[in-house]
């Protein structure tokens, strides 16, 4: 399975887009690259996932370059609300490998 | 449409002792999987039910078992518990066609003393 690398922690203000970027160099033909949220004490929650190129839903969006070693994640106008831990995940759907995550505060 | 719904939300066991955790997926999911999670790391993959049958596993003691019942609904059990299984223990259910989300439950808390 493909191991990821992102950030420990980012900081950020409200109403500014933030961009978290990971590394999967070692990203197999098949795998997806999925992103997740976690609030304290909670699961985490499901945000985007892509393959290649770039896709958007209502809450952010993801770019991958054309060699699929790495993704951004972008999440545009950030509330305090966004004050959460974000996982990159490479691989299949049936085992999520979770990393440490980006801790990403946003401040008032 | 209720979620995934996770019980007991805490608990607290003294080492050795056994313990059960229960998990109900999303209406229309067949598939259930357990994670691990300690404090301050990423949730780490104990194993994966579909049909009943434990379809993939990571890399935890046989101490760690489960099960699936025919509506779907499955139970972690850990036992001789030690004090290093103390964490939060979440399920995700999803659905066995492939679909790209996995909801996870709120977790049980567990304490281990």
């Amino acid at each position: 399975l493909a191991k990821t690398t992102q950030p420990i922690s980012m900081d950020s203000y409200e109403g500014q887009e933030v961009n978290i970027t990971c590394s999967h160099n070692n990203i197999a033909t098949n795998d997806y690259i999925t992103w997740y949220q976690q609030f304290p004490s909670q699961g985490p929650r499901f945000i985007i996932q892509g393959y290649k190129t770039k896709v958007t839903n209502e809450v952010a969006s993801l770019f991958i370059p054309a060699d699929r070693k790495s993704s951004t994640l972008s999440l545009p106008r950030v509330s305090l609300s966004d004050t959460a831990v974000y996982y990159c995940l490479v691989g299949d759907l049936g085992k999520l490998i979770f990393g440490q995550g980006t801790e990403l505060s946003v401040k008032p | 449409d209720a979620g995934v719904t996770q019980s007991p939300t805490h608990l607290i066991k003294t080492r050795g002792q056994q313990v059960t955790l229960r998990c109900s997926p999303k209406s229309g999911h067949d598939t259930v999987s357990w994670y691990q999670q300690a404090l301050g790391q990423g949730p780490q993959f104990i194993f994966q039910y579909y049909e009943e049958e434990e379809r993939q596993r990571g890399n935890f003691p046989d101490r760690f078992s489960g099960h699936q019942f025919p509506n779907y609904s499955s139970e972690l059990n850990v036992n001789a518990l030690l004090l290093g299984d103390s964490a939060l223990y979440l399920c995700a259910s999803s659905s066995g066609t492939g679909t790209p989300e996995a909801f996870f439950g709120q977790g049980t808390r567990l304490t281990v003393v």
